[in-house]
């Protein structure tokens, strides 16, 4: 069965730490994104990739930035977490082969509160 | 540019009602779209996708779609409501030449059922 991994389901972090929120999928996909999810606010994109070592900001990027050494390897880097940045983080995967109608695999999110 | 509307933010049915959520799509180009789960705490999970193939798209769990091209609609119906079926639902669309995939999300409907 194919599969997105985040590392964590629920994770309590102090205000000011440097936080990581990583995930692994093993479809050899090429495409990675992560997003916050907020009552009321949807899906927010923060960043995506389309390759390894390459990124682009996505609707909200402040206050974060990403990794992407590995194609199967996507981290999330919270450089000075915030209590605004308590979160639910949803990771997800797609591969670029094909015309579009393949969609996400989503992996089972990261619930991150920061105090 | 495509966009994505999800009438109704929260829909409450009791069980055994018809099932009803709306969504609305933007799009210059034929549409992929997309109809995903999110149960509490979870990640989003594939419930069915149009791919320009049948119009009536059948999902996992009895749900259904169809895609209305003259409404530019794609509303998920389930003809009885059950207790697990109270979820957040998501309806997302790409379109054919999309690089990468990328899928545009609408704002979500929380489904609620009452016995």
């Amino acid at each position: 069965d194919v599969k997105v991994t985040q590392s964590s389901r629920y994770l309590v972090k102090r205000t000011g730490e440097k936080v990581f929120l990583e995930c692994v999928q093993d479809m050899d996909h090429e495409n990675m994104f992560w997003y916050r999810q907020d009552p009321g606010l949807g899906l927010r994109l923060i960043y995506f990739s389309y390759d390894v070592k390459m990124k682009e900001k996505g609707d909200i990027p402040e206050g974060y930035s990403v990794s992407r050494e590995k194609k199967e390897r996507f981290s999330l880097i919270l450089e000075s977490a915030s209590t605004n940045q308590t979160s639910m983080y949803l990771c997800a995967s797609s591969s670029t082969t094909g015309t579009g109608g393949v969609g996400y695999t989503f992996g089972s999110g990261t619930r991150l509160t920061v105090v | 540019a495509q966009s994505v509307t999800q009438l109704g933010s929260h829909v409450s049915v009791s069980e055994g009602a018809l099932v009803l959520l709306r969504c609305n799509y933007s799009s210059s180009v034929p549409p992929y779209l997309f109809w995903y789960v999110q149960y509490p705490n979870q990640g989003l999970q594939l419930l069915l996708k149009y791919t320009s193939a049948a119009t009536l798209v059948k999902g996992i769990n009895g749900f259904e779609a169809e895609f209305k091209k003259s409404e530019t609609s794609f509303h998920l119906t389930k003809p009885s409501a059950h207790m697990s079926d109270a979820a957040e639902y998501f309806c997302a669309v790409s379109g054919p030449n999309n690089a990468g995939n990328m899928l545009t999300f609408g704002g979500g409907t929380r489904l609620m059922v009452k016995p």
